[in-house]
């Protein structure tokens, strides 16, 4: 979800369980979603992408969900390993007034993947 | 190997002196961004070029500026840093339309 205040919202999550990270995007004209991955002191890595023509899609250990009703997208880890503790941030592409629009990121969640 | 670059990878600097970010990418991509980190407020667009000779102006501007010579370099200049200008800063880039963007490893400045 998008954080309040100066604190990142946080999932803790058991080693070997399935994480679920939340995310709620503005604008109803955006076609393209993407999640990043970034660990500390470190810049955000590409994890998955998604389409507005698509609802779902998967890739190794993981599965990005788009509702467009309602304008959520969720993404799914797997097995979730220490190595995945990490702040995901979803971004949406937004349209604007040049032909290439821009990539707008929400605040970030914080992945603490406990033994 | 292919990626994008920063430099440098941190830097205490005096509020009023002048300071250029570089940003040097090699994948040939036709559009290039820098953003901004602070906790809780996420990644917040400085600049962007979408090609060579071109730049805009993206959420919070104020303070910075950018120039795009050439497709492999993006440097971003603050004139007169000022305190709030204290953040870690990322430089991205990315092929076309529709695509993901690539980021480099950031630079942590702190304007003192």
């Amino acid at each position: 979800g998008e954080s309040v205040g100066l604190h990142l919202p946080t999932l803790s999550v058991q080693e070997g369980d399935n994480s679920i990270i939340n995310c709620a995007y503005s604008n109803s004209a955006s076609d393209y979603f993407i999640w990043y991955k970034q660990e500390s002191g470190k810049g955000p890595q590409f994890i998955i992408d998604i389409r507005s023509n698509m609802d779902k899609r998967q890739g190794q250990r993981v599965t990005v969900l788009l509702n467009k009703t309602v304008k959520h997208l969720s993404l799914q880890i797997a097995a979730t390993q220490p190595g995945d503790s990490a702040v995901y941030f979803c971004a949406e592409h937004i349209w604007g007034t040049d032909s290439w629009g821009k990539l707008q990121f929400g605040a970030g969640t914080q992945v603490v993947v406990t033994p | 190997i292919a990626g994008i670059t920063q430099a440098p990878t941190s830097q205490i600097l005096a509020a009023g002196r002048r300071m250029t970010l570089r940003c040097t990418q090699d994948m040939r991509h036709n559009a290039m961004y820098w953003y901004r980190q602070d906790l809780g407020l996420g990644l917040r667009l400085i600049h962007y070029s979408n090609t060579a000779g071109t730049t805009g102006k993206g959420e919070v501007p104020d303070g910075y500026s950018v120039s795009r010579a050439n497709t492999d370099d993006f440097p971003l200049t603050l004139a007169s840093a000022v305190p709030s200008q204290t953040s870690v800063y990322f430089c991205a880039s990315r092929k076309g339309q529709g695509t993901e963007a690539f980021f480099g490893q950031g630079t942590r400045l702190t304007v003192v």
